[in-house]
């Protein structure tokens, strides 16, 4: 159980375009998701908390308008990346959190490796 | 300011022996202390996790060892395999409701 889903899991796109990263919980529901960047050989970064049917809470110093986030429904969480440039490049991961264990657990999709040329 | 501190960056332990990560951690309100496994390329998978209301949680050959006191927690992976190469994160959350925070991870290589 508690599996999360990304799609797609590698993009390559050109500058100025927009790509779409969603994410599903697959067999439960998540109020809350979380999206993550990471850097080669770094931590993960959150840029963003998003809660079913309300907007997104962003980290300092992540451009809301640049990465869109909507969560709208239980299992899909989706993050747009608008207008990427080649320093947007980066793996996306996002997570889940399940409310139905003692520990509310956070589980992680499989990342997208997003490449801007 | 890094409220979860993680070492060593990396560690190469021999096949069969003790694999042991520490994480000290600064606020006194956490409560939910995860370790993810991570391999290149792939999203972090959920391992093992504790509450301060135990010292220590095993589960297979994975063991957290927890000092509510020292507001340290350890990771240990014993009789370690070469299929255990990969990085680990350890984390910290309140009540697991608040995000994660992650401490900056330990790349473990076990050799033959």
């Amino acid at each position: 159980g508690a599996v999360v889903s990304q799609h797609p899991s590698r993009v390559i796109c050109k500058s100025g375009t927009s790509v779409k990263i969603e994410c599903r919980s697959l067999d439960f529901q998540a109020t809350t998701m979380f999206w993550y960047r990471q850097f080669p050989k770094q931590s993960l970064m959150l840029m963003a908390t998003s809660n079913e049917g309300s907007k997104a809470t962003y980290e300092q110093g992540v451009e809301k308008d640049k990465f869109l986030i909507n969560h709208a429904s239980l299992t899909l969480s989706t993050l747009t990346v608008t207008s990427a440039h080649p320093e947007d490049s980066s793996f996306y991961i996002c997570s889940a959190r399940s409310t139905s264990g003692p520990y509310n657990e956070q589980f992680f999709g499989p990342g997208t490796r997003l490449t801007v040329l | 300011q890094q409220q979860v501190k993680q070492s060593p960056q990396s560690l190469i332990v021999q096949k069969g022996g003790i694999s042991i990560i520490n994480c000290a951690y600064e606020n006194t309100a956490f409560d939910y202390f995860p370790w993810y496994q991570q391999f290149p390329g792939k999203g972090p998978a959920l391992l093992i996790a504790i509450r301060p209301d135990v010292s220590e949680k095993k589960e297979g050959r994975f063991t957290i060892s927890f000092n509510k006191s020292a507001k340290q927690f350890s990771l240990h992976i014993m009789d370690s395999q070469p299929g255990d190469s990969a990085t680990y994160f350890c984390a910290a959350s309140i009540s697991g409701n608040t995000p994660l925070v992650f401490g900056k991870g330990t790349r473990l290589s076990v050799i033959a």
